[in-house]
């Protein structure tokens, strides 16, 4: 069955440093999410993309997380400057719905773990 | 807004035994409802959903699960869990007209041999 990747998957950074990670969804997945999830509690939804464009990202702390997905296929998602609240896992999902999810749930990678020192 | 409770955070049970995990929802109309099961350092993977029709849900792994608008619950049930069961499973809710989904917190489930 067709995953979903992301690199890496586990990243440990200083505080005020920047960190990437990247996602390679499901080959034909036009719809790509990045959740993150903090130890203890269910994932949350940072950003959604349709394509290359961006659908959802009210709760993307844009003042230092970007994500981006110029090609409409893999995307990156980066952190600058980390803080210690960042310590977190950090999930992509793919899907290909577009407006619905009755017919395509989200599929999930496996994650990268971010610790912040 | 849509919401998701799980009122338990940590279950054990035996080896052989009976599961029923928790979920109710808040939501205007009939959302669509899901149960993933996260193992230790792994994404979340789909045991099964719930759109619309029979209420009652079969999902893989011998999990199923039972839709109740009265009590706005889906609460997920295996009739008897095995020592590979023990993982995190959340219950997660969508509204129909949109690709996101709410998360509630989580259970985690450990098995006892």
């Amino acid at each position: 069955e067709a995953e979903v990747a992301q690199s890496p998957r586990y990243k440990i950074t200083e505080k005020s440093q920047a960190v990437a990670f990247w996602c390679d969804p499901i080959s034909g997945h036009a719809t790509l999410y990045w959740y993150r999830q903090i130890l203890g509690q269910g994932p949350e939804l940072l950003v959604q993309f349709q394509d290359e464009s961006v659908v959802d990202d009210s709760q993307l702390p844009k003042d230092r997380f970007s994500a981006e997905r110029l090609k409409g296929v893999d995307s990156t998602l980066k952190i600058q400057p980390a803080e210690l609240g960042d310590s977190a896992m950090y999930l992509c999902a793919s899907s290909t719905a577009g407006r619905g999810m009755r017919n395509s749930p989200l599929h999930f990678g496996n994650g990268t773990r971010l610790t912040v020192t | 807004a849509q919401s998701v409770t799980q009122p338990d955070i940590h279950i054990t049970v035996s080896e052989g035994a009976s599961l029923e995990l928790r979920c109710n929802y808040s939501y205007g109309a009939t959302p669509y409802l899901f149960w993933y099961v996260q193992s230790p350092g792994q994404g979340l993977q789909l045991l099964l959903k719930y759109f619309s029709g029979d209420t009652l849900v079969q999902g893989i792994k011998g999990f199923e699960a039972e839709f109740k608008r009265s009590q706005s619950s889906f609460n997920l049930r295996k009739p008897s869990v095995h020592w590979s069961d023990a993982a995190e499973y959340f219950c997660a809710v969508g509204a129909r007209n949109t690709d996101k989904l709410i998360f509630g917190t989580g259970t985690r489930l450990q098995v006892f041999p």
